[in-house]
């Protein structure tokens, strides 16, 4: 069992536009579309705010978008804001292993 | 809005267990996939299994396969795991989460639960 390849971190000025890559194995990502993505501020507990590849939970801001492209998945952060400062896990359930794997986490820097 | 509430911190001595619960708010709670995922300090996030509490049926990850046992209790929508023959790198916080409508996504989380390994 092998973590998804994140950027270790990623930093942007307010109001700014950011993407995040997760690259993963044909297996990983497969035909599920299962591509999540996490905020993590510190001491709290991991939140959705991209769910099967595209698809924001109710009460993400439309700032935060996905998308995914062979073996690799991408989170986009347009407008950034300082409260997006915060660690981000890509995830997904890899089919082959029947294991749910995790992104190696990017930190996210509003300068 | 489904709400999960864990145990509190736990100390343990190195070749010990720990049991760590997980209730739910909802009835409904044991109809779902619900996943286990830890963060040891400063590091990221592990996937450590998943349980069908109605039905019992549990997948574990090879590296903690014969050191980790999930449960359920469908008459107090409560989970639980235990971890086993504990060590030092097993000092995380420890999550639960429900997984949203069968499609691999984690929702709600639970707060956390610091498990401490120490001699």
């Amino acid at each position: 069992q092998s973590a998804l390849t994140q950027p270790a971190s990623v930093s942007g000025s307010p109001g700014q536009s950011i993407t995040i890559s997760c690259t993963g194995t044909t297996s990983d990502f497969g035909s599920y579309n299962s591509v999540t993505w996490y905020q993590q501020h510190p001491g709290k507990a991991p939140k959705v705010v991209i769910y099967g590849v595209y698809s924001r939970p109710s009460g993400v801001s439309n700032r935060f978008s996905g998308s995914k492209s062979g073996t690799s998945a991408t989170l986009g952060i347009t407008g950034l804001q300082t409260g997006d400062e915060a660690d981000y896990y890509c995830g997904t359930w890899d089919s082959s292993l029947t294991v749910y794997i995790f992104g190696t986490g990017t930190k996210v820097t509003v300068l | 809005q489904l709400h999960l509430v864990q145990s509190g911190a736990e100390l343990r001595k190195p070749g010990a267990s720990v049991k760590v619960s997980c209730k739910a708010s909802e009835d409904t709670f044991t109809t779902y996939h619900v996943h286990w995922v830890r963060q040891a300090p400063g590091q990221g996030l592990e996937w450590m299994g998943i349980i069908t509490p109605s039905s019992g049926i549990t997948t574990y990850p090879e590296r903690f396969r014969g050191r980790v046992t999930m449960t359920g209790d469908t008459s107090t929508s409560t989970v639980y795991m235990e971890l086993h023959n504990l060590r030092s790198g097993d000092t995380a916080i420890y999550y639960c989460a429900r997984e949203f409508n069968g499609d691999f996504w984690f929702d709600p989380w639970g707060q956390g639960t610091l498990v401490t390994v120490s001699s």
